[in-house]
């Protein structure tokens, strides 16, 4: 297996809702890592997991809260968003070894809009 | 601090024409240079990385340290071609840059 998966495709909340993202690969990849993507902008880092514990978080507000249960599954649970966070949220996973120095593959993205 | 600057946020060409894509980087060590496509509705996607100096889809991209740059070329542009192009930039324990990207659009 060689791809990312997320899940949902597509998510609506409301601003006091609590929802998941969920993202897996199965490739052995022991970094992974949040983007955050609003439409024609570059993917901007969220978090990034290096063997299972966060190494990185990008002064993201605490709404956002990341979770890595295992090697193969990164989650992103939700909580009083607003409307800005809306956009697209991509997850990336990548070799062993270091979070640099390594290409990074994406998963297709949950598409979140925020009412 | 590193970063990664793409000059052109469009770009438009004929078919048959070529193409080239500029990514020019700032980095103090040996960086690790990558060129990912984003086509509508898909995934972004690894198109070419330095250090392995291959060719995808008629696609190639030379890693040029004086000028720090690391420009995407293709000799005949091709409708498919049409897409969101970002350059990226890693280093040490640093993970992915990304430049703003280039919107290759391919005209017939």
């Amino acid at each position: 297996d060689t791809e990312v998966t997320q899940t949902p495709k597509h998510l609506v909340m409301g601003m006091t809702n609590k929802k998941s993202l969920k993202c897996e690969q199965h490739m052995g990849h022991r970094a992974m890592y949040w983007y955050k993507q609003k439409a024609k902008k570059p993917p901007e880092l969220m978090f990034v997991y290096s063997y299972e514990k966060l190494s990185i978080n990008e002064s993201v507000p605490s709404r956002f809260s990341p979770e890595c249960p295992n090697s193969s599954l990164l989650n992103l649970h939700l909580h009083a968003l607003q409307p800005e966070d809306s956009a697209l949220y991509l997850c990336a996973s990548s070799r062993p070894g270091l979070a640099g120095g390594r290409e990074q593959y994406f998963g297709p993205g949950t598409r979140l809009t925020v009412t | 601090a590193q970063r990664v600057t793409q000059p052109e946020k469009l770009l438009s060409v004929f078919k048959g024409a070529p193409v080239e894509l500029k990514c020019n980087y700032s980095y103090s060590g040996s960086p690790e240079l990558f060129w990912y496509v984003q086509y509508s509705r898909q995934r972004l996607q690894l198109l070419l990385r330095h250090i392995s100096r291959e060719s995808i889809k008629g696609f190639t991209a030379d890693l040029n340290k004086g000028e720090t740059s690391f420009h995407l070329k293709k000799p005949f542009a091709q409708e498919e071609d049409s897409a969101m192009y970002y350059c990226a930039l890693s280093g040490g324990n640093t993970p992915l840059v990304f430049g703003k990207g280039t919107r290759l659009s391919v005209i017939a």
